[in-house]
C-alpha cells in the first residue's frame, strides 16, 4: 500500500473550517484513500474514503486532486469534540475482501475555543 | 455506522495469567476482524487478521502462542493473551469488516498487567 505524508500538527478555530492535508505521491489506480480518527484513549473512527471523485457525507468532505497524488479532508465547522489524531490512509479496494489498514503517524488537530 | 464493540473495557491481572478480550461487531456480520496494539504515543501496530472460521493469520514478530485468536462466528472474535507479562500492558483494539471493505473499530480495551 501506498505511503502518505501529513503534517504532524495542526491548530483549528472553533467553528472554522479545518483542513486536513495529505500527500499520496505513489498511489495506485486500485488504492483508496481513507480517513480515520482517533480521539484520545478511545479506538479509530472511520470518517469517509474514496478513489478519485470527491466524497461528501455528514461528517466531512474529501477532496483528491485530479493526479490523485494528495488530498484533503474538510471538517467544514469544526467544534471541539473534534479534537483528535487524524490518520490518512491507503489502501488496495474493490477485491471484495477486507485488508490490513497501516497506520502512520497522523496529524494532530486541536480545535481552539 | 457500523457498531463494534470489546468486552471488557479495561483489565488488570498479575503476571502470568491470561485475559480473555471479546470483540463483537453488533449490527453486522464480520467476515475478517482484525486485532490492533498501540502503545502510549504510539500507533496502532497490526498483530492478526482473522477470517471467520479460519485460523488467524499473525503479523511477523507476534507470538501466535501468545496471543490466541479465535474467530467462530460471524459477530464474535477473541484474543487471549496467555501468560501475560507487565510489557503486554498496552491498548487492544480490534475492527471488523463486512462485505464493505470499511473497517469499523472497537473502542479498544487498556490491559495493565502488574
Amino acid at each position: 500500500d501506498a505511503k502518505t505524508t501529513q503534517p504532524t500538527s495542526m491548530d483549528c478555530a472553533e467553528g472554522r473550517a479545518a483542513n486536513l492535508p495529505c500527500n499520496h505521491s505513489t498511489i495506485s489506480g486500485n488504492e483508496y484513500v481513507y480517513w480515520y480518527r482517533q480521539i484520545h484513549s478511545q479506538g479509530p473512527q472511520y470518517i469517509i474514503h474514496g478513489l478519485k471523485n470527491n466524497e461528501t457525507n455528514e461528517m466531512a468532505s474529501l477532496i483528491i486532486t485530479e493526479d490523485r497524488k494528495s488530498s484533503t479532508l474538510i471538517l467544514p465547522h469544526a467544534t471541539l469534540r473534534d479534537t483528535a489524531v487524524y490518520y490518512c490512509i491507503v489502501r488496495v479496494g474493490g477485491s471484495g475482501s477486507a485488508r490490513q489498514l497501516t497506520f502512520g503517524s497522523g496529524t494532530q488537530l486541536t480545535v481552539l475555543p | 455506522g457500523a457498531v463494534v464493540s470489546q468486552h471488557p473495557s479495561w483489565v488488570i491481572c498479575k503476571s502470568g495469567t491470561s485475559v480473555k478480550i471479546e470483540c463483537r461487531s453488533l449490527d453486522f456480520q464480520a467476515t475478517t476482524m482484525f486485532w490492533y496494539r498501540q502503545f502510549p504515543k504510539k500507533s496502532l501496530m497490526l498483530m492478526a487478521t482473522s477470517n471467520e472460521g479460519s485460523k488467524a493469520t499473525y503479523e511477523q514478530g507476534v507470538e501466535k502462542d501468545k496471543f490466541l485468536i479465535n474467530h467462530a462466528s460471524l459477530t464474535l472474535s477473541t484474543l487471549t493473551v496467555t501468560s501475560a507479562h507487565p510489557e503486554d500492558s498496552s491498548f487492544y483494539i480490534c475492527s471488523a469488516s463486512g462485505n464493505e471493505e470499511t473497517q469499523y473499530f472497537g473502542p479498544g480495551t487498556r490491559l495493565l498487567v502488574l
